[in-house]
Order: structure tokens, then C-alpha cells, then sequence
């Protein structure tokens, strides 16, 4: 079955730039999404279609993509910023999404 | 602002079933794509199951497929789940999705209720 791969952890500074990386064979034709995730609350959507950002989510968010990685950008981190964070996409056929491991971003 | 409400949730013996609802409400949601995805304790986000808005058409994550059901009754702006034989590691909380789709960007999960927790155990 398909897979997205992201790293288990990243940590940075407040005020530093966090960089976290989805990696799957797909990711060239298919379009990723990606979600922020508190314990205890619902998922939030706060990049779509690889570099889209949503109404209401500040611009220190932005994402980009190059071949079969896509990367979510978090300028300027702040300690609110601190949750797991899910990058999904689909497969080659389009109908069966999967979600990444989860990346935990930390705020040192 | 949309508004999705899951229920159902409990506590269920190995093998047995439960039924999960969502109820939406402040858009259209005859129109929409609806998904229901799941969160294992310690674990990632998984998608479980997709239904299209009319009702025709479904997708299922492999694990659940012959065992889980995704539904709606549009006319009541509910969305169902179905579980059947389940396993221990059904275990979640299971969240209600409403989904955007095109042919050119994809498929993804625009607002999410707050989840329900099932629990399978003996």
C-alpha cells in the first residue's frame, strides 16, 4: 500500500524557521494537503493543494513542493505553533488517501 | 461556520459492532464529499472511509474494507459508519470530515468535528 514519509520530530528555537518534510512516490501527480493536530482537538487544514493556503491561517505557513517531497514552511515559530503536524495526499489511482506518520514540532 | 457533531462512540467486545453518526449543519451538505477518519491512541491520523454526495459511490482504507459501512441520509444531513467484526485495533477516535474534491486538485478534509472514541476490548 502507499506511503508517505515524514520525519518523527523536529525542533527549533521561537522565532526560527521549522521545515518539515513528506516524502512518496506519488506526491509528482498527486496534489498534498497538510494538517496541524493538538492533543485533544480536532485537525486543522492549513495547506492545500502543496502551497494553498487557507482563509484565516496566517502566512508564516506556506508549503512548496519539488518532485516526490513536499515541504510545510512555519516562519518565525511561536510556542502556540508547537503540535503534530500530518501531511495526506492520494495514490496513483486517486481514491485511496493516506495520511504521513506525523511530524511532532517542538518549540525549545 | 460548518458544524459537525459525531456519536456513537462506546466501549464494544471483540467481534461486535457499532454504528457512529454525524450530524452536519451550516452548509450544504447534499453537495459534499464525506469522510470519516480515525486516531489510534499513540498513533497518526488514518483515513477510514469516503463517501461521494450522492451517495453512489464509496472508498474504503484496506483494513476496514468488508467490515466497515460509510452511509448518509442527505434528507437528515447525516453521515453513518457501520463497523462490524471488530478488532482491537479499531480502537480510536473516530472523527467526521467534510471533504473537498476535484478531478484537478484532489481530495482533502476541509473541517472536522471533534471526534467520538470507540474503545474494542474484552
Amino acid at each position: 500500500s502507499y506511503e508517505l514519509t515524514q520525519p518523527p520530530s523536529v525542533s527549533v528555537s521561537p522565532g526560527q524557521t521549522a521545515r518539515i518534510t513528506c516524502s512518496g512516490d506519488a506526491l509528482p501527480k498527486q496534489y498534498a494537503f497538510w494538517y496541524q493536530k493538538k492533543p485533544g482537538q480536532a485537525p486543522v487544514l492549513v495547506i492545500y493543494k502543496d502551497t494553498e493556503r487557507p482563509s484565516g491561517i496566517l502566512e508564516r505557513f506556506s508549503g512548496s513542493s519539488s518532485g516526490t517531497t513536499v515541504t510545510l514552511t512555519i516562519s518565525g515559530v511561536q510556542p502556540g505553533d508547537e503540535a503534530e503536524y500530518y501531511c495526506q495526499s492520494a495514490d496513483s489511482s486517486g481514491t485511496y488517501w493516506v495520511f504521513g506518520g506525523g511530524t511532532k514540532l517542538t518549540v525549545l | 461556520e460548518v458544524h459537525l457533531v459525531e456519536s456513537g462512540g462506546g466501549l464494544v467486545q471483540p467481534g461486535g459492532s457499532l454504528r457512529l453518526s454525524c450530524a452536519a449543519s451550516r452548509f450544504i451538505f447534499s453537495t459534499y464529499w464525506m469522510s470519516w477518519v480515525r486516531q489510534a491512541p499513540g498513533k497518526g491520523l488514518e483515513w477510514v472511509a469516503t463517501i461521494k454526495p450522492d451517495g453512489n459511490e464509496q472508498y474504503y482504507v484496506d483494513s476496514v474494507k468488508g467490515r466497515f459501512t460509510i452511509s448518509r441520509d442527505n434528507a437528515k444531513n447525516s453521515l453513518y459508519l457501520q463497523m462490524n467484526s471488530l478488532r482491537a485495533d479499531d480502537t480510536a477516535v473516530y472523527y467526521c470530515a467534510r471533504g473537498i474534491y476535484t478531478m484537478l486538485s484532489g481530495y482533502y478534509f476541509d473541517y472536522w468535528g471533534q471526534g467520538t472514541r470507540v474503545t474494542v476490548s474484552s
